[in-house]
């Protein structure tokens, strides 16, 4: 079945310490997001890619970084520089335009 | 570039009464538009979709949004709730061309109570 998956599903951190969070998909679908999600405050985007070897800042990038070496691949790297990173990281995947949104159930990180 | 706004960041509403949700967006180029609902515990799931035609879209569970191009809106209602509505609800837009970039942006999301 196609679909979207992020692994893993909770992960802690200790402070100082980078982190990866994997998302992937095999719907061939030409667009992945990073999202992440605090109470209250809604999706707000980190990075996107529409293509392979391609991707963009979304409006919180700081402290994160992306690669796209594969279609399929979209892992989002956690870095010592994010101030904050406790959070749920929402990963999503479409067709061009954004349509056909599949969602990631998403990775819960806790640094300690 | 391009941004969603969405109004209330709370709705309680007591059990078969109506619900509208507002939803205002501002972009540069034609776009697309969608409702998302994420119940309690659950990952984000399409609740509907404006992409062309009819400026009326519906849900399968009685759900329905307008778009309104004059007013760069697409507000979500529901003349009657239930107590299985409880969820919050996410506007979201996309660009419809390529070429203009198709980030998918979020509003801030509308939590929605119903009470019995």
């Amino acid at each position: 079945d196609g679909g979207i998956t992020q692994s893993p599903k909770y992960l802690f951190r200790k402070e100082g310490q980078n982190v990866t969070l994997s998302c992937e998909q095999n719907l061939n679908h030409d667009a992945m997001y990073w999202y992440r999600q605090d109470p209250g405050q809604g999706l707000r985007l980190i990075y996107y890619s529409q293509i392979v070897n391609d991707f963009q800042k979304g409006d919180i990038a700081e402290g994160y970084s992306v690669s796209r070496e594969k279609k399929e691949s979209f892992p989002l790297t956690v870095t010592s520089a994010q101030k904050n990173p406790t959070a749920f990281y929402l990963c999503v995947s479409s067709w061009t335009g954004g349509f056909g949104a599949f969602f990631g159930q998403g990775t819960r990180l806790t640094v300690v | 570039a391009q941004s969603v706004t969405q109004l209330d960041s709370q709705v309680p509403v007591f059990e078969e009464a109506p619900v509208e949700l507002r939803c205002n967006y501002s972009s540069s180029v034609s776009v697309y538009l969608f409702w998302y609902v994420q119940y309690p515990n659950q990952g984000l799931q399409l609740l509907l979709k404006y992409l062309s035609g009819s400026t009326l879209v519906e849900s399968i569970n009685g759900f329905e949004a307008e778009f309104n191009k004059s007013q760069t809106s697409f507000h979500l209602r529901k003349p009657s709730v239930h107590i299985s509505d409880t969820a919050e609800y996410f506007c979201a837009v996309s660009a419809s061309k390529k070429a203009a970039g198709n980030k998918l942006t979020f509003g801030g999301g509308t939590r929605v109570l119903v009470k019995p």
